[in-house]
């Protein structure tokens, strides 16, 4: 089976740096995903990593280690609008690679 | 580039009707589509694996004669809510993968369906 595994919510203040943290149990990995979803919206692409170690993209990092099933979201000079809920997802390997989401980090960013 | 789009955002309907929704991705040919379903502060939950020319695959739970999917080209994906009832009202979003790419879904902007 599989279990991803992340906080339910966040605060965090504006101008500031905030990790959100992902554990994953799961056969057959391929990769894990971050997505960044506003309430009734899509989740829109932030990351994806599949190797181990650290992907910056702007204000955004992820990280991960497949040894320990574990993987972060990095969030730099937080912004108001960064406000969102943050999708950890994992992808298992096969004919689909299809996605496993986390129930999301309700991040709350506060002036 | 990556933009998948899905008509309606917004649909009402009578209990006993069915409900198309349709998945496109506009700049890039998707063998695979996928359909999730999302309830009030959850996350999504996974409903089909949608493959072009032929059958769909369906998670376990999800009643593929309720929920039927259509993926006729490599760019539409459609999902039919048969005899909607009340409790099928939720956010559907669909999402799609390039056939020839990163192992990235792109999501559609979603479909709120209330069942009266």
């Amino acid at each position: 089976g599989q279990n991803i595994d992340q906080p339910t919510e966040m605060t965090a203040t504006e101008g500031a740096i905030v990790q959100i943290n992902c554990t994953y149990q799961t056969s057959g990995f391929n990769g894990l995903f971050w997505y960044q979803q506003h309430a009734g919206e899509a989740p829109t692409f932030l990351s994806y990593n599949v190797l181990d170690g650290l992907e910056e993209k702007g204000r955004f990092s992820s990280f991960l280690s497949r040894s320990k099933g574990y993987s972060y979201l990095l969030l730099k000079e937080l912004q108001m609008k960064d406000s969102a809920s943050y999708l950890c997802a994992v992808s298992r390997s096969g004919a689909t690679n299809k996605l496993i989401f986390g129930t999301g980090t309700l991040l709350a960013v506060q002036p | 580039g990556a933009v998948v789009s899905q008509h309606p955002s917004w649909v009402i309907c009578k209990s006993g009707t069915s409900v198309k929704i349709e998945c496109r991705s506009l700049d890039f040919q998707a063998t695979t589509m996928f359909w999730y379903r999302q309830f009030p502060k959850q996350s999504l939950m996974l409903m089909a694996t949608s493959n072009e020319g032929s059958k769909a695959t369906y998670e376990q739970g999800v009643e593929k004669d309720k929920f039927l999917i259509n993926h006729a080209s490599l760019t539409l994906s459609t999902l039919t809510v048969t005899s909607a009832h009340p409790e099928d009202s939720s956010f559907y979003i669909c999402s799609a993968r390039e056939t020839s790419g990163t192992n990235i879904q792109y999501f559609g902007a979603g479909t709120r369906l209330s069942v009266l």
